[in-house]
Protein backbone atom coordinates (compact mmCIF):
# COMPACT_ATOMS: atom_id res chain seq x y z
CA UNK A 1 0.00 0.00 0.00
CA UNK A 2 0.95 3.32 -0.47
CA UNK A 3 2.30 5.99 1.94
CA UNK A 4 4.13 8.49 3.09
CA UNK A 5 6.52 8.71 6.30
CA UNK A 6 7.97 12.51 7.56
CA UNK A 7 9.94 11.45 9.87
CA UNK A 8 10.49 14.90 11.63
CA UNK A 9 7.29 15.98 13.56
CA UNK A 10 8.60 19.17 14.67
CA UNK A 11 11.82 21.08 13.12
CA UNK A 12 13.09 24.89 14.44
CA UNK A 13 15.79 26.85 12.66
CA UNK A 14 16.64 30.51 12.81
CA UNK A 15 15.74 32.44 10.63
CA UNK A 16 18.33 32.78 7.48
CA UNK A 17 19.10 29.34 8.08
CA UNK A 18 18.82 26.88 5.51
CA UNK A 19 15.88 24.16 6.00
CA UNK A 20 15.52 20.42 4.56
CA UNK A 21 12.59 18.42 5.24
CA UNK A 22 12.56 14.86 4.99
CA UNK A 23 9.96 12.88 3.02
CA UNK A 24 10.04 9.18 2.49
CA UNK A 25 7.37 7.29 0.50
CA UNK A 26 6.49 4.05 -0.63
CA UNK A 27 4.39 3.29 -3.89
CA UNK A 28 4.52 0.85 -6.40
CA UNK A 29 4.91 2.68 -9.70
CA UNK A 30 6.66 6.28 -10.40
CA UNK A 31 5.23 8.29 -7.78
CA UNK A 32 3.62 11.72 -8.52
CA UNK A 33 4.67 13.55 -5.98
CA UNK A 34 3.87 16.61 -3.79
CA UNK A 35 4.03 19.10 -0.58
CA UNK A 36 1.68 21.45 0.60
CA UNK A 37 2.03 24.12 3.64
CA UNK A 38 -0.63 24.69 6.19
CA UNK A 39 -0.75 27.69 7.85
CA UNK A 40 -2.74 27.59 11.26
CA UNK A 41 -6.46 27.27 10.70
CA UNK A 42 -6.03 27.44 6.75
CA UNK A 43 -6.19 25.16 4.15
CA UNK A 44 -3.24 23.79 2.24
CA UNK A 45 -1.34 25.47 -0.39
CA UNK A 46 0.59 23.66 -3.28
CA UNK A 47 4.49 24.76 -2.86
CA UNK A 48 5.66 22.20 -5.71
CA UNK A 49 5.50 19.11 -7.23
CA UNK A 50 6.95 16.34 -9.06
CA UNK A 51 5.40 13.98 -12.03
CA UNK A 52 8.33 13.71 -14.34
CA UNK A 53 11.08 14.37 -16.08
CA UNK A 54 14.41 16.71 -14.14
CA UNK A 55 14.42 15.82 -10.21
CA UNK A 56 15.19 18.94 -8.83
CA UNK A 57 11.73 20.77 -8.54
CA UNK A 58 11.20 24.41 -8.47
CA UNK A 59 8.31 25.51 -6.13
CA UNK A 60 6.76 28.57 -4.63
CA UNK A 61 8.19 30.99 -2.04
CA UNK A 62 12.22 30.15 -2.61
CA UNK A 63 11.37 26.19 -2.09
CA UNK A 64 13.15 23.10 -4.10
CA UNK A 65 12.44 19.63 -3.42
CA UNK A 66 14.71 16.59 -4.94
CA UNK A 67 13.04 13.28 -6.05
CA UNK A 68 15.60 10.12 -5.35
CA UNK A 69 14.33 6.82 -6.83
CA UNK A 70 16.72 5.22 -5.01
CA UNK A 71 16.15 6.56 -1.48
CA UNK A 72 12.30 6.54 -2.27
CA UNK A 73 12.97 10.53 -1.01
CA UNK A 74 11.18 13.70 -1.71
CA UNK A 75 13.05 16.33 0.12
CA UNK A 76 11.65 19.45 0.28
CA UNK A 77 14.97 22.68 1.27
CA UNK A 78 15.09 26.39 1.16
CA UNK A 79 18.53 28.16 1.34
CA UNK A 80 17.59 30.78 3.53
CA UNK A 81 14.37 30.43 5.98
CA UNK A 82 12.40 33.48 6.77
CA UNK A 83 10.00 34.02 9.60
CA UNK A 84 7.10 33.60 7.75
CA UNK A 85 8.20 29.81 7.07
CA UNK A 86 6.64 29.23 10.17
CA UNK A 87 4.13 26.28 9.05
CA UNK A 88 3.11 22.83 8.93
CA UNK A 89 4.42 20.82 5.86
CA UNK A 90 2.52 18.09 4.45
CA UNK A 91 4.66 15.94 2.07
CA UNK A 92 2.01 13.56 -0.36
CA UNK A 93 2.03 11.06 -3.05
CA UNK A 94 -0.70 10.85 -5.72
CA UNK A 95 -2.34 7.19 -6.35
CA UNK A 96 -5.12 7.01 -3.54
CA UNK A 97 -7.56 4.04 -4.29
CA UNK A 98 -9.80 7.24 -5.17
CA UNK A 99 -7.18 9.38 -7.27
CA UNK A 100 -7.09 10.76 -3.79
CA UNK A 101 -3.73 12.36 -2.30
CA UNK A 102 -2.12 10.31 0.60
CA UNK A 103 -0.59 12.21 2.85
CA UNK A 104 2.18 12.31 5.45
CA UNK A 105 2.18 13.17 9.12
CA UNK A 106 3.66 16.64 8.87
CA UNK A 107 6.31 17.84 9.96
CA UNK A 108 5.66 22.01 11.99
CA UNK A 109 8.24 24.26 11.19
CA UNK A 110 9.06 26.97 13.93
CA UNK A 111 11.47 29.72 13.29
CA UNK A 112 13.60 31.63 15.83
CA UNK A 113 14.28 35.17 15.04
CA UNK B 1 -4.97 28.78 -10.06
CA UNK B 2 -8.05 27.12 -9.60
CA UNK B 3 -9.88 27.75 -6.44
CA UNK B 4 -12.38 25.77 -3.72
CA UNK B 5 -13.99 27.67 -1.34
CA UNK B 6 -15.76 26.39 1.57
CA UNK B 7 -18.50 27.22 3.92
CA UNK B 8 -18.63 28.07 6.86
CA UNK B 9 -15.03 28.33 7.87
CA UNK B 10 -16.34 27.62 11.34
CA UNK B 11 -18.99 26.35 13.57
CA UNK B 12 -19.95 25.68 17.05
CA UNK B 13 -22.98 23.27 17.08
CA UNK B 14 -24.73 21.17 20.13
CA UNK B 15 -24.57 17.63 20.75
CA UNK B 16 -27.13 15.94 18.83
CA UNK B 17 -27.61 18.84 15.94
CA UNK B 18 -26.63 18.25 12.19
CA UNK B 19 -24.02 20.50 10.06
CA UNK B 20 -23.73 20.70 6.43
CA UNK B 21 -20.70 21.85 5.29
CA UNK B 22 -20.52 23.36 1.87
CA UNK B 23 -16.83 22.43 -0.51
CA UNK B 24 -17.72 24.74 -4.12
CA UNK B 25 -15.24 24.68 -7.21
CA UNK B 26 -15.16 28.38 -8.02
CA UNK B 27 -13.76 28.49 -11.84
CA UNK B 28 -13.72 24.81 -12.78
CA UNK B 29 -16.10 21.62 -12.81
CA UNK B 30 -15.77 18.75 -10.57
CA UNK B 31 -16.87 15.50 -10.90
CA UNK B 32 -14.91 14.22 -8.09
CA UNK B 33 -14.26 15.64 -4.65
CA UNK B 34 -12.92 14.66 -1.78
CA UNK B 35 -13.64 15.47 1.87
CA UNK B 36 -10.60 14.91 4.30
CA UNK B 37 -10.50 15.03 8.25
CA UNK B 38 -7.35 16.41 10.06
CA UNK B 39 -7.32 15.89 13.29
CA UNK B 40 -5.21 18.13 15.87
CA UNK B 41 -1.51 17.57 15.08
CA UNK B 42 -2.15 14.77 12.47
CA UNK B 43 -2.43 14.19 8.98
CA UNK B 44 -5.14 14.32 6.52
CA UNK B 45 -7.13 11.48 6.61
CA UNK B 46 -9.55 10.78 3.85
CA UNK B 47 -12.96 10.07 4.68
CA UNK B 48 -14.63 9.89 0.99
CA UNK B 49 -14.99 10.25 -2.41
CA UNK B 50 -17.75 12.40 -3.52
CA UNK B 51 -19.09 11.58 -6.81
CA UNK B 52 -21.29 13.70 -9.44
CA UNK B 53 -24.31 11.77 -9.96
CA UNK B 54 -23.84 8.43 -8.10
CA UNK B 55 -23.37 7.38 -4.79
CA UNK B 56 -20.20 8.21 -2.33
CA UNK B 57 -17.44 6.00 -1.58
CA UNK B 58 -15.75 5.80 2.40
CA UNK B 59 -13.25 4.93 3.57
CA UNK B 60 -12.84 2.35 6.14
CA UNK B 61 -14.05 2.84 9.05
CA UNK B 62 -15.83 6.37 8.35
CA UNK B 63 -20.15 5.71 9.32
CA UNK B 64 -21.79 6.44 6.06
CA UNK B 65 -24.95 7.84 7.93
CA UNK B 66 -23.47 9.93 10.07
CA UNK B 67 -21.36 11.68 7.18
CA UNK B 68 -23.99 12.30 4.37
CA UNK B 69 -22.56 13.30 0.88
CA UNK B 70 -24.48 14.85 -2.01
CA UNK B 71 -22.64 15.90 -4.78
CA UNK B 72 -25.24 17.82 -6.27
CA UNK B 73 -23.79 19.44 -9.03
CA UNK B 74 -20.66 19.36 -10.67
CA UNK B 75 -19.60 22.64 -8.89
CA UNK B 76 -20.81 21.48 -5.40
CA UNK B 77 -20.75 18.62 -2.74
CA UNK B 78 -21.82 18.76 0.44
CA UNK B 79 -21.03 17.43 3.83
CA UNK B 80 -23.22 16.77 6.42
CA UNK B 81 -22.31 15.72 9.65
CA UNK B 82 -25.44 14.59 11.81
CA UNK B 83 -26.34 14.16 15.17
CA UNK B 84 -23.02 15.61 15.77
CA UNK B 85 -21.32 14.10 19.21
CA UNK B 86 -18.18 16.22 20.42
CA UNK B 87 -16.08 13.54 19.28
CA UNK B 88 -16.66 14.84 15.69
CA UNK B 89 -15.13 17.93 16.29
CA UNK B 90 -12.43 18.51 13.48
CA UNK B 91 -10.93 20.09 10.44
CA UNK B 92 -12.69 18.87 7.53
CA UNK B 93 -10.65 20.07 4.31
CA UNK B 94 -12.20 19.73 0.68
CA UNK B 95 -10.70 18.75 -2.13
CA UNK B 96 -10.93 18.81 -5.89
CA UNK B 97 -8.60 17.51 -8.56
CA UNK B 98 -8.76 19.72 -11.90
CA UNK B 99 -9.82 16.36 -13.99
CA UNK B 100 -10.93 13.51 -13.05
CA UNK B 101 -9.11 10.52 -12.65
CA UNK B 102 -5.68 9.51 -12.49
CA UNK B 103 -2.89 10.04 -9.50
CA UNK B 104 -0.99 13.04 -11.22
CA UNK B 105 -3.33 15.42 -10.84
CA UNK B 106 -3.00 18.19 -9.05
CA UNK B 107 -6.07 19.03 -6.34
CA UNK B 108 -7.13 21.80 -4.92
CA UNK B 109 -7.94 22.12 -1.63
CA UNK B 110 -10.37 24.17 0.05
CA UNK B 111 -9.66 26.61 3.05
CA UNK B 112 -11.24 23.95 5.50
CA UNK B 113 -14.22 24.23 8.33
CA UNK B 114 -13.77 23.78 11.65
CA UNK B 115 -16.23 21.96 13.74
CA UNK B 116 -16.68 22.36 17.37
CA UNK B 117 -19.52 20.05 18.81
CA UNK B 118 -20.18 21.15 22.34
Amino acid sequence: AQSVTQPDIHITVSEGASLELRCNYSYGATPYLFWYVQSPGQGLQLLLKYFSGDTLVQGIKGFEAEFKRSQSSFNLRKPSVHWSDAAEYFCAVGGGSQGNLIFGKGTKLSVKP
Amino acid sequence: GAVVSQHPSRVICKSGTSVKIECRSLDFQATTMFWYRQFPKKSLMLMATSNEGSKATYEQGVEKDKFLINHASLTLSTLTVTSAHPEDSSFYICSAPMAAGGPYNEQFFGPGTRLTVL
